[in-house]
């Protein structure tokens, strides 16, 4: 069965600092991996999706993904945080077999101090 | 280009109750899929309508269902609240050609007492 688990719960950072927000899943056939950000009282909005090709995928709002099949991850990073960063993180898996199905982690939760 | 829709925003109701909510996809999308994000979880699948018919469905009980329009909206009924069923629910559309992109809506949060 999918599942994807996002170990750290909650990250802080200083505003500036790199960013980097932890993905592994487990999926036994090619995955489609996304990231989504989800503000307070919000929907998810997309930041971006890898479906095949280049292992490093760029986002929206500067944010990039790397895709590595031997460590099962798909981690997020970004160079500099901004303190509208502040939000809850969720990463996703789905595949072709399962239709539009997704399959969420937990998320991480993102506190920037300024 | 107007994105997803969902109503209402906000609803309390008791164990017992019946509710139902309302989606409206993205402007050229045709797949409808419905997620409960409970308290400190990320989304979880329910189900997802294509073409007005039931096309995957998670681990949920029959209680909840749902309904798809020939204009590709969409509804959510679930039956016999229980309080466990407080949540937000999330529903998203895709156009079936671009497999696994979903459009969120801000979702819907309901509260059992």
């Amino acid at each position: 069965a999918q599942s994807v688990t996002q170990p750290d719960i909650h990250i802080t950072v200083s505003e500036g600092a790199s960013l980097e927000l932890r993905c592994n899943y487990s999926y036994g056939a090619t995955p489609y991996l996304f990231w989504y950000v989800q503000s307070p009282g919000q929907g998810l909005q997309l930041l971006l999706k890898y479906f095949s090709g280049d292992t490093l995928v760029q986002g929206i709002k500067g944010f990039e993904a790397e895709f590595k099949r031997s460590q099962s991850s798909f981690n997020l990073r970004k160079p500099s945080v901004h303190w509208s960063d502040a939000a809850e993180y969720f990463c996703a898996v789905g595949a072709r077999e399962y239709g539009n199905k997704l399959v969420f982690g937990a998320g991480t939760i993102l506190r920037v101090k300024s | 280009e107007t994105g997803v829709t969902q109503s209402p925003t906000h609803l309390i109701k008791t164990r017992g109750q019946q509710v139902t909510l309302r989606c409206s996809s993205q402007s050229g999308h045709n797949t409808v899929s419905w997620y409960q994000q409970a308290l400190g979880q990320g989304p979880q699948f329910i189900f997802q309508y294509y073409r007005e018919e039931e096309n995957g469905r998670g681990n949920f009980p029959p209680r909840f269902s749902g309904l798809q329009f020939p204009n590709y909206s969409s509804e959510l009924n679930v039956n016999a609240l229980e309080l466990d069923d407080s949540a937000l629910y999330l529903c998203a559309s895709s156009d079936r050609a671009g497999a696994n992109v979903l459009t969120f809506g801000a979702g819907s949060r309901l509260t059992v007492l």
